[in-house]
């Protein structure tokens, strides 16, 4: 069935430093990706996306990678700051319909 | 991107009854969906609420629990029904276009005693 998951559950990088979340999905025929950040109390908010039929996507300051024959996907932070301190999930579109399956969560601490 | 709000925030219920949590966007948009987030997990897709017709619930998740309306492309409300304390988490508001990209509202964050 589909699934998505995250290789480690907590990430604890200097500030400063780049971070790297990692994500793995199971279903060959997903298309598009999503990056969510979650801080204490609030609701997801929106990072970045990726499509199947790109390798990789810039923002400001986060790049995503997707690596279709590993089913790989990663968010990359840049000179990590105290405020990207956070829960991170990758999420996927479903096959059918616009909902989308969330993987379990990386908890992101930037120590100073 | 949208902007979406709900009400309200949290609250603390008595088992067996029931609360409704509003959710409005800034805009019209195509796709709205209520999620569930326990405590320090993911979130769990609920429904797909559907525009002047029957929500779609997941697989775990029926109507009498959870029933849903949403008149119009902007509003939407869940009602958590004939509560117990293993209700209690956060519920989430979603909306987005066909495009994929969804927003979320703050949550609502449930306690059932």
């Amino acid at each position: 069935g589909e699934s998505v998951g995250l290789h480690l559950p907590t990430l604890s990088v200097q500030e400063g430093d780049n971070s790297i979340i990692n994500c793995a999905y199971s279903n060959s025929a997903s298309d598009y990706f999503i990056w969510y950040k979650q801080e204490s109390g609030k609701g997801p908010q929106f990072i970045i996306d990726i499509r199947s039929n790109m390798d990789k996507r810039q923002g400001q300051r986060v790049t995503v990678l997707l690596n279709k024959t590993v089913k790989h996907l990663s968010l990359q932070i840049a000179a990590t700051q105290p405020g990207d301190s956070a829960v991170y999930f990758c999420a996927e579109k479903r096959n059918s319909g616009y909902a989308l399956n969330f993987g379990k969560g990386t908890s992101l601490l930037v120590t100073p | 991107s949208a902007v979406i709000s709900q009400k309200p925030s949290r609250d603390i219920c008595q088992r067996g009854t029931s609360l409704t949590i509003q959710c409005q966007v800034d805009s019209q948009v195509t796709m709205m969906f209520w999620y569930r987030q326990q405590p320090g997990q993911s979130l769990t897709l609920i429904a797909t609420a559907n525009q002047g017709s029957e929500a779609t619930y997941e697989s775990g998740f029926v109507i009498d629990k959870f029933p849903i309306s949403r008149p119009n492309l902007t509003f939407s409300t869940l009602t958590v029904s004939n509560m117990s304390p293993e209700d209690s988490s956060i519920y989430l508001c979603s909306g987005g276009q066909e495009t994929y990209e969804q927003y979320f509202g703050p949550g609502t964050r449930l306690t059932v005693t």
